[in-house]
């Protein structure tokens, strides 16, 4: 059984506060590390897919890095804004494996 | 273009009911997934089918799940005899291929199923 473990479970910030998540997962048999973002009544929208030991994304306010040999991700948002509310859900996929497997989320409040 | 498609958003079903879930995944998407998030849980995976190829059912929690995939592209995913522990968001997902590393997985917007 596979673990992915996302901290921290909910979190709630105020406009402008940078903020970040934790997703850990297993060191061995890495393949890729995808970060989505699961509005309320919405369809999770991919964010970053990550492969390579110490790669690091951006796309606009929001960064992620990648530790594949400690087995650890973090996502980072700088400047928090209210439309940045929602869960972030990390997934792990593994060598030889088709499906991913899911954190259990962290949940962004920002306050206005 | 159109994204993932799913029906119904919604379903409430009584115990012992059978229930059928659609999905119409992205033109041209080989690959079609089923997640599904239970209260208070991580998304969990139940099938993949990719092409004409076998699905991989080891995600499927009892002989009460099934799905198909006709002509390589609407999904079914059944679930008969309903239990209360069935009660969850179902998410659909597709993509090009799933071979490569940075291959993309597209998401639906989920049916809400609740089992009274």
């Amino acid at each position: 059984i596979l673990n992915v473990e996302q901290s921290p479970q909910s979190l709630h910030v105020q406009e402008g506060d940078s903020t970040n998540f934790t997703c850990s997962f297993p060191s061995s048999n890495f393949y890729a590390l995808h970060w989505y973002r699961w509005e309320t009544a919405k369809s999770p929208e991919a964010l970053f897919v990550m492969t390579l030991n110490g790669d690091e994304k951006k796309k606009g306010r929001i960064s992620a890095t990648l530790n594949t040999k400690e087995g650890y991700s973090y996502l980072y948002i700088k400047g928090s804004q209210p439309e940045d509310s929602a869960t972030y859900l990390c997934a792990f996929r593994s060598t030889g494996r088709r499906a991913l497997t899911f954190g259990s989320g962290t949940r962004l409040q920002v306050q206005p | 273009g159109a994204g993932v498609s799913q029906s119904p958003s919604n379903k409430v079903t009584e115990k012992g009911k059978d229930v059928e879930l659609r999905c119409d995944p992205i033109s041209g998407h080989t690959a079609l997934y089923w997640y599904r998030q239970s209260l208070g849980q991580g998304l969990e995976f139940l099938i993949y089918f990719q092409g004409n190829s076998a699905p991989d059912k080891s995600g499927l929690p009892s002989d009460r799940f099934s799905a198909e995939r006709t002509g390589g592209s609407v999904s079914t995913l059944t679930i008969q005899r309903t239990q209360q522990e069935d009660s969850a968001v179902y998410l659909c997902a597709s993509s090009f291929s799933s071979g490569g590393a940075y291959n993309e997985q597209f998401f639906g917007p989920g049916t809400r199923l609740t089992v009274l």
